[in-house]
């Protein structure tokens, strides 16, 4: 069973970086062909894709906000770590790490999601 | 960018209908075409992927069907669970969503 869970904080200020951490069971970051990503999804709207992180550590960002994103993983902990840089208020949105499913880029396992607001 | 449309943007429907959704993209993007279900508070979750096949577990009366620029979403008889909201999303090109279309209950 393929579960994920997203931690970091819940309040971040502008112009700080925001650190979330995926923490994956089900599978492992060293197979091939496995990816884990980030999705994000203001209130209200639709979801944007932001990045994702495979087994042999190729990375693929959103080519929007490619400049802000670090995506990186630590195989031994089943962890993944976004990073984004200098956030915004229009960052205001619920983050969600996501299992890439090996037919193509669908998305075939969701994390609940973590809701950040960015906020002085 | 690839553009996506959804239609309706919303609609609403009664149990045991027939309710089918339009994504539009402004390029050709083959079959590389997703569907999800979002219900409220809740993370979304696979429908269908290249453009009409059923994910593991989904019930059958959801189908998908499409090629190039024109998609649906296709729920043969509405059921009570089927509520929700529902996003294409294309892989041709960098990854995008379309901006949804809410189904309720009439």
């Amino acid at each position: 069973q393929i579960t994920l869970e997203e931690s970091g904080p819940t309040l971040v200020k502008p112009t700080q970086t925001l650190t979330l951490t995926c923490t994956f069971s089900g599978f492992s970051l060293s197979t091939s062909g496995v990816g884990v990503g980030w999705v994000r999804q203001p209130p209200g709207k639709a979801p944007e894709w932001l990045g994702v992180i495979y087994w042999d550590d190729d990375k693929r960002y959103s080519p929007s906000l490619k400049r802000r994103l670090t995506i990186t993983k630590d195989t031994s902990k089943n962890q993944v770590v976004l990073k984004m840089t200098d956030m915004d208020p229009v960052d205001t949105a619920k983050y969600y790490c996501v299992h890439k499913g090996f037919n193509g880029w669908e998305f075939d396992y969701w994390g609940q999601g973590t809701l950040v607001t960015v906020s002085s | 960018d690839i553009q996506m449309t959804q239609s309706p943007s919303s609609l609403s429907a009664s149990i045991g209908d027939r309710v089918t959704i339009t994504c539009r993209t402004s390029q050709n993007i083959n079959t590389y075409l997703n569907w999800y279900q979002q219900k409220p508070g809740k993370a979304p979750q696979l429908l269908i992927y290249g453009a009409s096949s059923l994910q593991s577990g989904v019930p059958s009366r959801f189908s998908g069907s499409g090629f190039g620029t024109h998609f649906t979403l296709t729920i043969s008889s509405l059921q009570p669970e089927d509520f929700a909201t529902y996003f294409c999303q294309q892989s041709s090109g960098a990854l995008t969503f379309g901006p949804g279309t809410k189904v309720d209950i009439k």
